[in-house]
């Protein structure tokens, strides 16, 4: 079945960090860059991160630029992020997504399939 | 930055009426090279994650139904559901792929009148 689930997300305190996990299942992982986009509660959808499925080149939201890393690793089918200096901004649920088109060492273009997300909440 | 706005910011349509929402990019997202639009249509229903619907601005993915329709070049963009249906109630949002960063619409929130 082709899916992607989000794992990793939970209470942290403004400052902290936390590493949120996607593990993807039913395609050929290394052919799609892969992307995060989250939804701060009751908002709508924010482009954070995106890694590319062949070279591993890596594309910042100015928001968390300095702040996040995003990985992968493709003999596992999995991508991460990690996420430094949290801010209570940065509440929100991460998705993770796939590219809608396949090869390329480019930033993901749009997302075909979408994770249940994860949610992440920043508060003392 | 490519600023994506979405009109309305919701709107009530009867069962089996049209619906129409607007996308407007701050600038033009069509590749001359290719004459592609680069912008995309998702539905995301409460407590589901987004669903795509229509790539290349006009281009409707597999399985969506024939109702939803995409339309528009350059900056102006159009979904349309042709024959509102009660699981079409949901939030609907642009995207647009042209450059970096990907930028969304506020969305539109569509429900029943």
């Amino acid at each position: 079945e082709v899916q992607l689930l989000e794992s990793g997300g939970g209470l942290v305190q403004p400052g902290g960090s936390l590493r949120l996990s996607c593990a993807a299942s039913g395609f050929t992982f290394s052919s799609y860059a892969m992307s995060w986009v989250r939804q701060a509660p009751g908002e709508g959808l924010e482009w954070v991160s995106s890694i590319s499925g062949s070279d591993g080149s890596t594309y910042y939201a100015d928001s968390v630029k300095g702040r996040f890393t995003i990985s992968r690793d493709n003999s596992k089918n999995t991508m991460n992020v990690q996420m430094n200096s949290l801010r209570a901004e940065d509440t929100a649920v991460y998705y993770c997504a796939k590219d809608g088109l396949s090869g390329g060492s480019t930033n993901a273009r749009y997302f075909d399939l979408w994770g249940r997300g994860t949610l992440v909440t920043v508060s003392s | 930055d490519i600023v994506m706005t979405q009109s309305p910011d919701s709107l009530a349509v009867s069962l089996g009426e049209r619906a129409t929402i607007n996308c407007k990019s701050s600038q033009s997202i069509l590749y001359s090279s290719s004459n592609k639009n680069y912008l995309v249509w998702y539905q995301q229903k409460p407590g589901q994650p987004p669903k795509l619907l229509i790539s290349w601005a006009s281009t409707r993915e597999s399985g969506v139904p024939d109702r939803f329709s995409g339309s528009g070049s350059g900056t102006d963009f159009t979904l349309t559901i042709s024959s509102l249906q009660a699981e079409d109630v949901a939030v609907y949002y642009c995207q647009q792929f042209y450059s970096t960063p990907r930028t969304f619409g506020q969305g539109t929130k569509v429900e029943i009148k």
